[in-house]
This record gives structure tokens, sequence and C-alpha cells, in this order.
């Protein structure tokens, strides 16, 4: 059955960069979705199709996906982001989620 | 303004049957393109996709669980329902409905984005 791996966590400091992943056998060869999941929340919707955001998604969250690799990239992050982060994708008819990845930011 | 709602009994005992309703508002499961799946999330775990229900009624389940789900819609009511047979504790899990948004593309819909979720509803197991 397909797999999706993201790294447990992920540390960020207010302002810079955070990247989380998302990898997958031929994963660029399927979309990619993103969902941001804060404690005791439902999950929220942040990327869709690889690299689309929907509205009200801050400009600072994109997304790419190529090879065996996705990517969520945070720019200027700010501490509303710390959440969980899944990545997502169908593998025919069956959703697949990853395990997720915790964003921290310090 | 789309919203889900899930209900259902908050405790069941090992080995009985659970029932799910998600009651949803702001759309229609006649819609092309529309579904409604269910996720759900062991405490402290990761989201685990279970089943999913098109306007056209086709079904998908989860390859591991298929043989314990059943998906069905009430269109005249705006209700999906999930059943789950022979419940074990490793079942204990929040259950999310969710829209589902669909592209279409070469002549076929394509499942997208889980676009709105409900609020999600505690099932325990236990005896």
């Amino acid at each position: 059955s397909y797999e999706l791996t993201q790294p447990p966590s992920v540390s960020v400091s207010p302002r810079q960069t955070a990247s989380i992943t998302c990898s997958g056998d031929k994963l660029g060869d399927k979309y990619v979705w993103w969902y941001q999941q804060k404690p005791g929340q439902s999950p929220v919707l942040v990327i869709y199709q690889n690299t689309k955001r929907p509205s009200g998604i801050p400009e600072r969250f994109s997304g790419s996906n190529s090879g065996n690799t996705a990517t969520l990239t945070i720019s200027g992050t700010q501490a509303m982001d710390e959440a969980d982060y899944y990545c997502q994708t169908w593998d025919s008819t069956t959703g697949i989620f990853g395990g997720g990845t915790k964003l921290t930011v310090l | 303004q789309v919203t889900l709602k899930e209900s259902g009994p908050t405790l069941v005992k090992p080995t009985q049957t659970l029932t799910l309703t998600c009651t949803f508002s702001g759309f229609s499961l006649t819609t092309s393109g529309v579904a409604v799946g269910w996720i759900r999330q062991p405490p402290g775990k990761a989201l685990d996709w279970l089943a999913l229900i098109y306007w056209d009624d086709y079904k998908h389940y989860s390859p591991s669980l298929k043989n314990r789900l059943t998906i069905t819609k009430d269109t005249s009511k705006n209700q999906v329902v999930l059943t789950m047979t022979n419940m074990d504790p490793v079942d204990t899990a929040t259950y999310y409905c969710a829209h589902l948004t669909s592209y279409y593309e070469n002549s076929s819909y394509y499942p997208d984005a889980f676009d709105i979720w409900g609020q999600g509803t505690m099932v325990t197991v236990s005896s």
C-alpha cells in the first residue's frame, strides 16, 4: 500500500522559513494536499493540488511537489503557525495521510 | 456557508457496531463532483482516511477496513451515515466527516480537497 512519510517534528524561529517535507514513491506524479491542525481543533486545508492556497490562507503558505518529495513552506513563520501539519494524497480512490509533523515556533 | 456535524455514541463496547451520522448544510450531495468523507484520529496520532461517498453514490473504503465499513447517504435529510462493525479498543478515536471537492479532467471526476471539516466526535471503545 502507498505510504507518505513526514518528519515527526520541525522547529523554526519566528519570522524564519519553515519547510515540512512529505515523501512517497513517485509522489511528484500525484497531487498533494496539506492540512493544519491546532490542538483541540479540526484540520484546516492550507494547500491543495500541490501549490494552490484556499481563500483565507495567508500568502506565507506555499507548496511544491517534485520527484518523491512534496514540501510545505511557511515564510515569515508566526507563532500562530505552531500546529501539526499533515500531507495527503490519493492513491487511485484511496485517501492517504502522512504521519504528521509538529511544527514548533521557538 | 458549508457546515458539517458528526453525531453518534461516545462509548461503544468491543464487538458492537458503531453508527455515526454526518449532518451537513450549505451544499447538496446531488451536485456533480461533491462527496463526503470520513476520517478518524486516535488520541495523539495521525489522521486516518476511512471512506468516501460521491453524489452519484459511488463509494470508496480504506482497504484495511473495507470489510467493516459501510457508508450511505440520505440526500433528503442531508446526512451521510458511516457504520463500522466489530469495534475494538484500537478504534478509539475522534471521527470527522468532511466535504470533499472534485476536479474534472479527461471526462472524469477525481477527488480533490477536504475543504470543510466537521468538529469531530470522540468515540471510546471499552467494556
